[in-house]
This record gives C-alpha cells, structure tokens and sequence, in this order.
C-alpha cells in the first residue's frame, strides 16, 4: 500500500535560516502529495499541495516540489521564522474502494530559535 | 466561512466508560474523515462517512464506530475505553465523495485515567 517516510527530528534551526524537511513515498500511480502543519495544541492544517509529477506546491514562503523521479517530496524554506516551530506531516492519499484516506508520516518537529 | 468543527475540546474519561465526540464539516463538504494521533505520532485513519454510511475503516477494533446525520455532520463513538485510547481525534471533511482535499478541525483531546 501507499506509505510516506520522512526524515526524523526535531529540527533546530536559528530565525532565518534554510529549511529542507525530507519526505519520500511509495504509491502505485501519482496520487497527489500534501505537506500539513501543526501548531502546538492545535489540529492540522493544509500547509501546500501537488497534484501531479513536477508540480510545485507553495504557501507562506513554504515550496515543495513533487518529483516522481526520486519519489520525493522534500519540504523547503528560504528563511524560517520562529512562528514557524510546528510539527510537519507529508502525507498521501490511499484509494479504497473509490473513497480516500490520507496515510501520513511519523512528522518531523521544527524549533526555530531568535 | 466556518471550517471544520469539533467538540468538545478536551474530555477527560476513565476505564471503562463511553465517549462521543463530534464534528460538523466545512460547508459544502459531504464526507467526514476521522482520524487518531496519539503522542508525538502521526495521524492514523480510524473511518470515513459519506451518505450516512461507513465507506472504509482503518485497523480499528469494533468498540470505535460512527455516525454520519443528513447534515453531514459526524460522530466518533468509542466503547469500553482503554487507558491507550488517549490521543488527540481528529475529524477531516473533504467534498465530491472524499475526492477532494481533506480538511481537519482543531481536534478533541481525549484522556483515559
């Protein structure tokens, strides 16, 4: 079945610094792929997606590009924040008798510092 | 536009006992999702709603079931509970027969003492 494997954290960063958080999955076909974020205390929210090979999702200064080449999915930031400390989950759909559910990462835990 | 609601927002519960939760989707949406994070993990897909019935389950015992309303509103009940049912629930409605993109709600944090 489908399954997503991201890189482990958590990942310490200083304010303004480049981010790159790994995500690589196995799929039969190209399902579309999705980077969600959690806040602390809170639920998830939709953070990007991509629909289709090469597309490139983007929101918030956050960009992923989905490359069915190497199966990848790899979470990038230019400059981060320390609003940007959260929990971030790749996920992807599993088709199911015509119905899907998401299959997600273990999550990868982001601190940015001042 | 109201998003994904969920209530209530923490319950505490002990050995034993019963719980509901409850989750109203995004307008427009027709399919609930329901989800459970335990600590420091990822989501894990619990069922999926879409006219009033279950149209797919996770590796979830029988003690967990649901309900969808003509609403589309949702509810997760959990029977018998166990000490490792706490974790954060979490409800997800998507449009177009679960087709489209899911969205999730703040979530209900459950505690099982």
């Amino acid at each position: 079945g489908n399954s997503v494997t991201q890189m482990e954290g958590p990942v310490t960063l200083s304010e303004e610094a480049f981010l790159t958080i790994n995500c690589t999955y196995t799929a039969t076909g190209y399902p579309s792929l999705f980077w969600y974020v959690q806040y602390p205390g809170e639920g998830l929210q939709l953070l990007l997606k991509a629909t289709k090979a090469d597309d490139k999702g983007s929101n918030k200064g956050f960009e992923a590009t989905y490359r069915k080449e190497t199966t990848s999915f790899h979470l990038e930031k230019g400059s981060v924040q320390v609003s940007d400390s959260a929990v971030y989950f790749c996920a992807l759909p599993f088709m199911n008798t015509g119905f899907q559910k998401l299959v997600f990462g273990t999550g990868t835990r982001l601190l940015v510092s001042p | 536009d109201a998003g994904v609601t969920q209530s209530p927002t923490h319950l505490i519960k002990t050995r034993g006992q019963q719980v509901t939760l409850r989750c109203s989707p995004k307008s427009g949406h027709d399919t609930v999702s329901w989800y459970q994070q335990a600590l420091g993990q990822g989501p894990q897909f619990i069922f999926q709603y879409y006219e009033e019935e279950e149209r797919q389950r996770g590796n979830f015992p029988d003690r967990f079931s649901g309900h969808q309303f003509p609403n589309y509103s949702s509810e997760l009940n959990v029977n018998a509970l166990l000490l490792g049912d706490s974790a954060l629930y979490l409800c997800a409605s998507s449009a177009l027969a679960g087709q489209e993109t899911q969205y999730f709600g703040p979530g209900t944090r459950l505690l099982v003492l």
